[in-house]
């Protein structure tokens, strides 16, 4: 069993819409809890920090469940700009990324 | 600042060539890694950091050598290349474990 498993996608969804993003973790001692985007052929780039109370940044509102080892990312009001793969990490002592669930937003 | 910085961007190797990748930072990061990155694969941990003299192997170490004698320095050695490490490989250092990471732009390596 991978350590972190995500949504396969991918998500195709019009500008404005809502979509969800679940990810499942394994390691119940992880400590630390990411949602990464990654461009096409980029570098993958920090979203947002995932902690246990839940926490909003703009239109992105992630949630972490210990109990149920389970994290997800809500994207309201989807843009144009939103369309890229979005990883789920946990940690530590190292980074260890999902697969990945790409997004393509369309207008 | 630079941040991460790899060379080189891209490589060509032939099957049984030796080469190294390298990665610099310039944020003064105890904590740095390298990840391949394969489609439909994800980003899969090569080897490790936390801090100048200590490594440890990540989830897919075979083939791969490192080595950290400096904070700012964690080069990735292809000991004997196979085209199955035809990939992207990306480099990424932290301030510590489990804190954000920045990554360099990776390093396409194709093995033939």
């Amino acid at each position: 069993r991978k350590e972190v498993e995500q949504d396969p996608g991918p998500f195709n969804v019009p500008e404005g819409a809502t979509v969800a993003f679940n990810c499942t973790y394994s390691n119940s001692a992880s400590q630390s809890f990411f949602w990464y985007r990654q461009d096409c052929r980029k570098e993958p780039k920090l979203l947002m920090s995932v902690y246990s109370s839940g926490n909003e940044d703009g239109r992105f509102t992630a949630q972490l469940n210990r109990a149920s080892q389970y994290i997800s990312l809500l994207i309201r009001d989807s843009k144009l700009s939103d369309s890229a793969t979005y990883l789920c990490v946990v940690a530590p002592p190292a980074l260890i990324f999902g697969k990945g669930t790409t997004l393509s937003v369309s207008s | 600042n630079a941040g991460v910085t790899q060379t080189p961007k891209f490589q060509v190797l032939k099957t049984g060539q030796s080469m190294t990748l390298q990665c610099a930072q310039d944020m003064n990061h105890e904590y740095m890694s390298w990840y391949r990155q394969d489609p439909g694969m994800g980003l899969r941990l090569i080897h490790y950091s936390v801090g100048a003299g200590i490594t440890d192997q990540g989830e897919v170490p075979n083939g791969y050598n490192v080595s950290r004698s400096t904070t700012e320095d964690f080069p990735l050695r292809l000991l004997s290349a196979a085209p199955s490490q035809t990939s992207v490989y990306f480099c990424a250092s932290s301030s510590g474990t489990g804190l954000e990471a920045f990554f360099g732009q990776g390093t396409r390596l194709t093995v033939v």
